[in-house]
């Protein structure tokens, strides 16, 4: 079973490149989520998804985009990277079927280096 | 808007000893809180969680975390570090009653001295 998949790992761009993360899972979670991790910051969500077809904005979406076709995808987007977006990016995914919250799973990270 | 503290960002104990990180929540309904750890290069796997049963949560790797109301804490603790315990630990907080979206604290990197 492999839980949440983050592809790629490392990247390196230039300033005003595009690019996109993906991140599959396979455990029919309903949501979504992505998170970026900076020295001192903790993890800051993103954007997120609550199902197939839905996003949200979180804390920091400025300069980032994120679609959600597929249930099992999500997709994050930088359409003009800057340096200030060289971060350790970390997609997560949770099971809300009712009840108390379900824990987070997370994928091993994609570590992004803008120059 | 739910927040969560996470006092000293690095702490360091000598193997064997009480191991005491701690994470204060702000809100006036308890909320449900969480405790994930992150070993170097990988993803944040959870420890343990507080969902309203129980105050002593016991987690993983000999990890417990007590939730107390009147001081807005729920600190986590282990009797005995072990070197394999070095890692980040970070606490999360969802509110009651609605998002099921976690707020994350700055995080607490764990040192363990032989």
């Amino acid at each position: 079973n492999a839980g949440v998949t983050q592809t790629p790992k490392f990247r390196v761009l230039k300033t005003g490149q595009s690019m996109t993360l993906l991140c599959a899972q396979d455990m029919n979670h309903e949501y979504m989520y992505w998170y970026r991790q900076d020295p001192g910051m903790g993890l800051r969500l993103i954007h997120y998804s609550v199902g197939e077809g839905t996003t949200a904005k979180g804390e920091v979406p400025d300069g980032y985009n994120v679609s959600r076709l597929k249930k099992q995808n999500f997709l994050l987007g930088l359409e003009s990277a800057a340096p200030s977006q060289t971060s350790v990016y970390f997609c997560a995914s949770s099971s809300q079927a009712g009840g108390p919250p379900g824990e987070l799973f997370f994928g091993e990270g994609s570590r992004l280096t803008v120059l | 808007a739910q927040s969560v503290t996470q006092l000293g960002s690095h702490v360091s104990v000598s193997e064997g000893a009480l191991v005491l990180l701690r994470c204060n929540y702000s809100s006036s309904v308890p909320p449900y809180l969480f405790w994930y750890v992150q070993y170097p290069n990988q993803g944040l796997q959870l420890l343990l969680k507080y969902t309203s049963a129980a105050t002593l949560v016991k987690g993983i790797n000999g990890f417990e975390a007590e939730f107390k109301k009147s001081e807005t804490s729920f600190h986590l603790t282990k009797p005995s570090a072990h070197m394999s315990d070095a890692a980040e630990y970070f606490c999360a907080v969802i509110p009651s009653g609605g998002s099921y979206i976690p707020t994350f604290g700055r995080g607490t990197s764990l040192i363990v001295h032989p």
